[in-house]
Formats: C-alpha cells, sequence, structure tokens
C-alpha cells in the first residue's frame, strides 16, 4: 500500500463549482498534512496545511482531515481557470508525495 | 533571494557524459530532499541528505546515481554516463526540521539527454 494516495484524475469542473480533491494515507500516526500546487512546468507550491480534525478555510480553499478515516481533502470553491493544476497532497513525516490530481477548471 | 536555488536551470548533455546538479537550500534549512519528475508524472522521491550525511536514498537508482550536501557548499547530484531515459525534471526541496514537511522547493533542473 502507498504511504499517500491520491485519485491522478484529470478531474474537471466547470468555471465557478467547487473542486474537491481527496487524499488517503496509511499510517495513523502522521500528524499533519499538507497540500501542494503545481503548474505545468512549474515547481510544487505550498498552499495549505492542516492539523486537527475538522475544516480548515483559506479564502477559496477549505482543507478537511478525518484522522479516524485517513483521508485529508482539499475544497475550492468558485473554481477559477487559473486552478488549473495538479495538486499534491503529503504527510507530515514523509516526504514521499501523493501522485497528485491533475485538475482542469473550464471557463 | 533566501529561497531554494537551483543550477542550472537547463542542462544538455550527450549519452555517456557527467551530469552534475547543484541545490542550495533555503537559508536555516538543514534538510534537502531530491526529486526527480518525468513529463505527466508525479514527483518520485530520490535522496533525503543533512549536511555531510546520506539519510534515506531509497528512490535512487542503484548504478550512476550518487548525491552529496558537503558541510561547505550546495548538494550535488551526480549523474555519470547519463542515458536518454535520465531526461526528466529534476527538483531539489528544503525543510527546517526532520519532519520532512512543509518542504520549500526550488525551480528545477530540465536535464536534456541527446
Amino acid at each position: 500500500q502507498k504511504e499517500v494516495e491520491q485519485n491522478s484524475g484529470p478531474l474537471s469542473v466547470p468555471e465557478g463549482a467547487i473542486a474537491s480533491l481527496n487524499c488517503t494515507y496509511s499510517d495513523r500516526g502522521s500528524q499533519s498534512f499538507f497540500w501542494y500546487r503545481q503548474y505545468s512546468g512549474k515547481s510544487p507550491e505550498l498552499i495549505m496545511f492542516i492539523y486537527s480534525n475538522g475544516d480548515k478555510e483559506d479564502g477559496r480553499f477549505t482543507a478537511q482531515l478525518n484522522k479516524a478515516s485517513q483521508y485529508v481533502s482539499l475544497l475550492i470553491r468558485d473554481s477559477q481557470p487559473s486552478d488549473s493544476a495538479t495538486y499534491l497532497c503529503a504527510v507530515s513525516d514523509k516526504f514521499y508525495f501523493g501522485s497528485g490530481t491533475k485538475l482542469n477548471v473550464k471557463p | 533571494n533566501a529561497g531554494v536555488m537551483q543550477n542550472p536551470r537547463h542542462l544538455v548533455r550527450r549519452r555517456g557524459q557527467e551530469a552534475r546538479l547543484r541545490c542550495s537550500p533555503m537559508k536555516g534549512h538543514s534538510h534537502v530532499y531530491w526529486y526527480r519528475q518525468l513529463p505527466e508524472e508525479g514527483l518520485k522521491f530520490m535522496v533525503y541528505l543533512q549536511k555531510e550525511n546520506i539519510i534515506d536514498e531509497s528512490g535512487m537508482p542503484k548504478e550512476r546515481f550518487s548525491a552529496e550536501f558537503p558541510k561547505e557548499g550546495p548538494s550535488i547530484l551526480r549523474i555519470q554516463q547519463v542515458v536518454r531515459g535520465d531526461s526528466a525534471a529534476y527538483f531539489c526541496a528544503s525543510s527546517a526540521n526532520r519532519d520532512a514537511q512543509p518542504q520549500h522547493f526550488g525551480d528545477g533542473t530540465r536535464l536534456s539527454i541527446l
């Protein structure tokens, strides 16, 4: 079992819709979780992190964590074409990343 | 610029030559990670180093690849006798502590093998 798993997509949503990206992890001891965004041809950049169960909101982005079910998700509200990128999930004590979910936001 | 610095940005080598990629971590960071990324694929972990130590090299190919992070100077990823399949983007990242995340990435080195 991979330590961090994501649906590779692509996930296509219309502009203005909510995009939902999901990630599951195998190590119950993992404490904190990170979402990175990678535009094509660019390096990954950190956009969100979450430590506690529940929701964490930052602008149009909401990270959701459920440690009991071992999943973390990223919601993007009012999706924009500029959100089109690959989103990578990572856990605190692991330097492996999920394979990433490619998001396409259609105008 | 206090970010992660990688050079060169682009590197072209002929088959059989050596490629040497450099990475200076973010100021204050002592943990360095190297990743390889093929087009349309995810980040593949290669090696994790601290100053003068290789902590985890489980993602490094057994032959031709080596990495170091000397006491002074940048981290170096060295690929000897390059082959076409080595063509990829190589990213370096650094973190402040041993928790591995969050990581700050450099802009990457695009390696092309002729």
